[in-house]
């Protein structure tokens, strides 16, 4: 099975702020198509994961371009250009490539 | 806008079958190109992908609990189910449903307690 090292896993970040969550696979992401099925899942106190980013870099309607994700292969970065209070939460990487499907163990972001 | 919604028992016996559905509304479950998941969540853990069905009726589910897990769809009601069997603690969990492709929504999750 693939796995997926997400670090930090505790943030404390100061509003307007960056932030930056890196993942790590111990394999390959990349598919026999050539696409790479990297996601990013945010999710806040109480509620559901609510994806954010797909395919590495794609943001997905409505979220926020402060959030950007970037990598190739196995390494990737989910990075928040300017955190706000709604953005605390738990953020989950997340690989579509291989079977089963796997997730990172989540970093908890929080306001300092 | 798809909308998703489990449903089940909160509360199943050791050794028991956990079984959730999850109603649909906002496209046909058989639509073509979709992809449908169960991903569970125990309580203050992480997430764990238990299977996959896509619009054509090929399932793929997680080595971990392949001899135990079943999802299967009901057009007719426009309704993702699944089946769980010999349950242990361990199985307690929030239980999603999701559709997974081509847009991304969830589903807000059943909490699933295996207790006696």
């Amino acid at each position: 099975d693939v796995v997926m090292t997400q670090s930090p896993l505790s943030l404390p970040v100061t509003l307007g702020q960056p932030a930056s969550i890196s993942c790590r696979s111990n394999q390959s992401l990349v598919y026999s198509d050539g696409i790479t099925y990297l996601n990013w899942f945010q999710q806040r106190p109480g509620q559901s994961p609510r994806r954010l980013i797909y395919k590495v870099s794609y943001r997905d309607s409505g979220v926020p371009d402060r959030f950007s994700g970037s990598g190739s292969d196995t390494d990737f970065t989910l990075k928040i250009s300017r955190v706000e209070a709604e953005d605390v939460g738990v953020y989950y990487c997340m690989q579509g490539t291989h079977w089963p499907y796997s997730f990172g163990q989540g970093t908890k972001l929080e306001i300092k | 806008q798809l909308q998703l919604q489990e449903s089940g028992p909160g509360l199943v016996k050791p050794s028991e079958t956990l079984s959730l559905t999850c109603i649909v509304s906002g496209v046909s479950i058989s639509s073509s190109n979709y992809h449908w998941g169960w991903i569970r969540q125990p309580p203050g853990k992480g997430l764990e992908w238990i299977g996959s069905m896509y619009y054509s009726g090929s399932t793929y589910y997680n080595p971990s609990l392949k001899s135990r897990v079943t999802i299967s769809v009901d057009t007719s009601k426009n309704q993702l189910s699944l089946k769980l069997s010999s349950v242990t603690a361990a199985d307690t969990a929030v239980y999603h449903c999701a559709s997974v492709s081509p847009d991304n929504y969830w589903g807000q999750g059943t909490l699933v307690i295996v207790s006696s």
